[in-house]
């Protein structure tokens, strides 16, 4: 199995900061990589897709980027709304793997 | 919009079977290119995904569980369910329901539920 390592664990930013957390695969997974957010108690909700495309309706603070190995997610002037688990999905090999999960905290 | 939603006994004893039903709104299950899927997610911990069933009732199993899972679709009621066998705690879990596209990422998902495995 591919496996996916996020870094870090838990990440505290305040409202306006822009933040980033990376993912690393295990072997090369050329684009084929999901972002999501996911809030207490709630399902995930897809935000970015084939590494770098935002799903609609996503606001554009948010981004993606990388290839092969390694992605980063990117949110720009962080909001309320954005403190959240985050989690990346590859799927370029099945079984389809996460990875663990970035916690964005209130500072 | 395509909505997803969990159905299924919130505890289940060890040693028994673990059954849960998918109910989709919104949309055919019959469209080609979705795979609808099962996911769970251990307390406290990240996203394990389970497996996948096609309207045509072909399947794929994540390996891991394969020995343990069926899984089974009734597209004339918008349903897909999954069967665990023999569950243990360690098949406690939130157990989310969701639409994967062209077997790649899973939008949407379903709200979850929890089962717990316990005497």
């Amino acid at each position: 199995d591919i496996q996916m390592t996020q870094s870090p664990s838990t990440l505290s930013a305040s409202v306006g900061d822009t933040v980033t957390i990376t993912c690393r695969a295990s072997q090369t997974i050329n684009t084929w990589l999901a972002w999501y957010q996911q809030k207490p108690g709630k399902a995930p909700n897809l935000l970015i897709y084939k590494a770098s495309t935002l799903e609609n309706g996503v606001p554009s603070r948010f981004s993606g980027s990388g290839s092969g190995t390694e992605f980063t997610l990117t949110i720009s002037s962080l909001q309320p709304d954005d403190f959240a688990t985050y989690y990346c999905q590859q799927y370029n090999t099945s079984p389809w793997t996460f990875g663990q999960g970035t916690k964005v905290e209130i500072k | 919009q395509v909505q997803l939603q969990e159905s299924g006994p919130g505890l289940v004893k060890p040693s028994q079977t673990l059954s849960l039903t998918c109910t989709v709104s919104g949309d055919s299950m019959n469209s080609g290119g979705y795979y609808w899927s099962w996911i769970r997610q251990h307390p406290g911990k990240g996203l394990e995904w389970i497996g996948y069933i096609y309207f045509s009732g072909s399947s794929y199993y994540n390996p891991s569980l394969k020995s343990r899972l069926t899984m089974s679709v009734d597209t004339s009621k918008r349903q897909f369910s999954l069967k665990l066998r023999s569950v243990t705690a360690a098949d406690t879990a939130v157990y989310y329901c969701a639409r994967q596209v062209s077997k790649t990422y899973f939008d949407p998902w379903g709200q979850g539920t929890l089962v717990t495995v316990s005497s």
